[in-house]
């Protein structure tokens, strides 16, 4: 069985500053993951996902995250955080045959100006 | 494409009025999944489709709830009598099996007064 843990239900950082948003997962099977975000009034989108190959993948907006096995982590980082990035971030967990999806409860994003 | 079409984008009812909601998945996606999203629940997967078929209803909340999938365009979550705990934001998902994620909807809002 497949699940995700997100730390920190919300986080605040400074606008400039580094943003760095925990997932951890459990998973049977080598795990796909991906990360979604949602901005107010709107539907989730994806961020950017791991699948196979590179541990490290990039995404939109500036956001990258790195695959590791041994932590059974998969943790969000965007070098210097911008106002719009202001969202709900969400981590979300699959087995390898990418069907059912298990989301984390989410990390609330705030920037400081 | 023009993405997961969900309507209505918005809802008001009464307490036990009949409410439908429909969803148009992405061309060629095979799977379709239906999530119910609150303050205080998160997003909840209620069920899922393959191929049309209910593949796993477990999350739906109750007998009030009921979901189809009559062809691979179109997909509806009746709820019957509605009731004010039924208030939240649903999303509806399509996927194609295997590593492409989701695509979200981008929801309609349900207020059962």
């Amino acid at each position: 069985a497949q699940s995700v843990t997100q730390l920190g239900s919300h986080v605040s950082v400074s606008e400039g500053a580094l943003v760095l948003l925990r997932c951890n997962y459990s998973s049977s099977v080598p795990p796909y993951l991906f990360w979604y975000v949602q901005y107010p009034n709107q539907g989730l989108q994806l961020l950017l996902k791991y699948t196979t190959g590179a541990t490290l993948v990039k995404g939109i907006n500036g956001f990258e995250a790195e695959f590791k096995k041994s932590e059974t982590s998969f943790h969000l980082t965007k070098p210097s955080a911008h106002m719009s990035d202001a969202a709900e971030y969400f981590c979300a967990v699959s087995e390898n045959t990418g069907n059912q999806f298990y989301f984390g409860t989410g990390t609330s994003l705030t920037v400081i100006p | 494409d023009a993405g997961v079409i969900q309507s209505p984008r918005h809802e008001v009812t009464e307490m036990g009025q009949e409410v439908t909601l429909r969803c148009k998945p992405i061309s060629g996606h095979n799977s379709l999944f239906w999530y119910r999203q609150t303050m205080m629940r998160g997003l909840e997967l209620l069920i899922y489709f393959n191929n049309n078929v209910p593949i796993d209803d477990s999350g739906m909340p109750e007998d009030r709830f009921s979901a189809k999938m009559p062809n691979a365009s179109f997909s509806t979550l009746k709820i019957q009598p509605s009731e004010p705990r039924d208030s939240a934001v649903y999303f509806c998902a399509s996927s194609y099996v295997g590593v492409s994620g989701y695509t979200f909807g981008s929801g309609t809002r349900l207020t059962v007064v």
